[in-house]
């Protein structure tokens, strides 16, 4: 259904480090950048890492990405209880011609 | 920057609607925009994004032939015009400033596709 693969759930206790995967193909991860949204309850999403691993203005450093070959990383340290939210990631697929999203990866902080 | 999506509403399977976002705080002629749905509690699906000048238009392959998009540089403004709607075209939509990413969103409209 989604072009791109993450795990539905993850968690973590605050102060830990969780790290959420985004896995694609040579058509999309594996020739372009990942981004990275965060979509907070009842809110728009918000974008929360660009070109792998740049943050826009205003994210904190505890949010940093990554990618090798064909799948994109988010980790986040120092968990907060504000980070509870759903994380996104997407990419450019040259195939489609698209862009396209994983599934989304719900982040309950315990 | 901001995005003010409109349009938005209840409209029966077959249906049309024309959706609207209004931009400001930034030059939009300078900018791809996109639209992008979410589902009842389903992710999001990006849907259909219009170069600066209009000249290259990208879809998703189920609005093809379905959904126009289309941008006015001189009000700052982006559409969606949908036709043939369906009921699994029900979902929030938002606009957004595109390229690289999806840098900033607008708060979205909901589109109920119901008989």
């Amino acid at each position: 259904q989604y072009v791109l693969t993450q795990t539905p759930s993850a968690s973590g206790t605050p102060g830990q480090r969780v790290t959420i995967s985004c896995s694609g193909s040579s058509s999309n991860i594996g020739r372009n950048f990942v981004n990275w949204y965060q979509q907070l309850p009842g809110t728009a999403p918000k974008l929360l890492m660009y070109s792998n691993a740049q943050r826009p203005s205003g994210v904190p450093d505890r949010f940093s990405g990554s990618k090798s070959g064909t799948s994109g990383s988010l980790a986040i340290s120092g968990l907060q209880s504000e980070d509870e939210a759903d994380y996104y990631c997407a990419a450019w697929d040259d195939s489609l011609n698209n862009w396209v999203f994983g599934g989304g990866t719900k982040l309950t902080v315990l | 920057v901001q995005l003010v999506e409109s349009g938005g509403g209840l409209v029966q399977p077959g249906g049309s609607l024309r959706l609207s976002c209004a931009a400001s705080g930034f030059t939009f002629s300078n900018y791809w925009v996109a639209w992008v749905r979410q589902a009842p509690g389903k992710g999001l699906e990006w849907v259909a994004n219009i170069k600066q000048d209009g000249s290259e238009k990208n879809y998703v392959a189920s609005v093809k032939g379905r959904f126009t998009i289309s941008r006015d540089n001189a009000k700052n403004s982006l559409f969606l015009q949908m036709n043939s709607l369906r009921v699994e075209d029900t979902a929030v939509y938002y606009c957004a400033r595109d390229q690289p990413a999806m840098s900033y969103w607008g708060q979205g409209v909901l589109v109920t596709v119901s008989s």
